[in-house]
């Protein structure tokens, strides 16, 4: 199994413009999640998606941020207009459905420095 | 907000066993106790879960208190790639299929 994917890895732009993150969860799984890490504040779930419903997006920072899963095998996650205080590491995680799983699967991230 | 209490840092020698302690006093009767790691610049990983017994996988084995108030996790030969943030996850860091991540354990092992 390749695992999540996520692309691109590393993502440099400059402020103002719009930034697609993107994610390809592991086959079956039901769950998507959409994380954000920063030194400042840690991991923080932005949003995530059971069966491509958005379930829980309380964690978007604002309206500049939208996140989609258009089918079971995609979700993009994105910014615009992007701003400095966007930079962090973005991880996409997937889970199956036992219940409540909370066995997370997560990718290796996408890095977004926004200058 | 996660109500569990974690070490900021522990260091471990190499080939020694890797004991994480994790108090989550508030825990409830059907509330896992959870333990993710993450290795510099990669994402999250999940080691282990726990309700009330003991739990042992090819990662690590989890030792949960008899009142279910704190928990350890134990790396038996921890070794240089063990070295990472570890976090214990627990009382109200689980809900609906959310995780909510605190600060952890950064656990450096040494030669």
């Amino acid at each position: 199994d390749a695992g999540v994917i996520q692309s691109p890895r590393h993502e440099v732009t400059e402020m103002g413009q719009e930034v697609t993150l993107r994610c390809k969860p592991i086959s079956g799984h039901d769950y998507l999640f959409w994380y954000r890490q920063t030194m400042m504040r840690g991991l923080e779930l932005l949003i995530y998606f059971n069966n491509n419903v958005p379930i829980d997006d309380s964690g978007m920072p604002e309206d500049r941020f939208s996140a989609k899963m258009p089918n079971a095998s995609f979700s993009t996650l994105k910014i615009q207009p992007s701003e400095p205080r966007d930079s962090a590491v973005y991880f996409c995680a997937s889970s199956p459905t036992h219940g409540y799983s909370y066995e997370q699967y997560f990718g290796p991230g996408t890095r977004l420095t926004v200058t | 907000d996660a109500k569990t209490t974690q070490p900021p840092s522990m260091d471990c020698a190499e080939g020694r066993a890797a004991n994480l302690p994790c108090n989550h006093s508030t825990i409830s009767g059907n509330e896992y106790v959870y333990w993710y790691r993450q290795i510099h610049s990669q994402g999250p990983q999940y080691i282990i879960h726990g309700l009330k017994n003991n739990e042992t996988n090819e990662m690590a084995s989890l030792i949960i208190t008899e009142d279910r108030k704190s928990s350890t996790l134990i790396l038996p030969h921890a070794t240089l790639r063990d070295t990472a943030v570890y976090y214990c996850i627990g009382p109200g860091g689980t809900s609906y299929g959310k995780l909510t991540f605190g600060q952890g354990t950064i656990l450096t092992v040494h030669p």
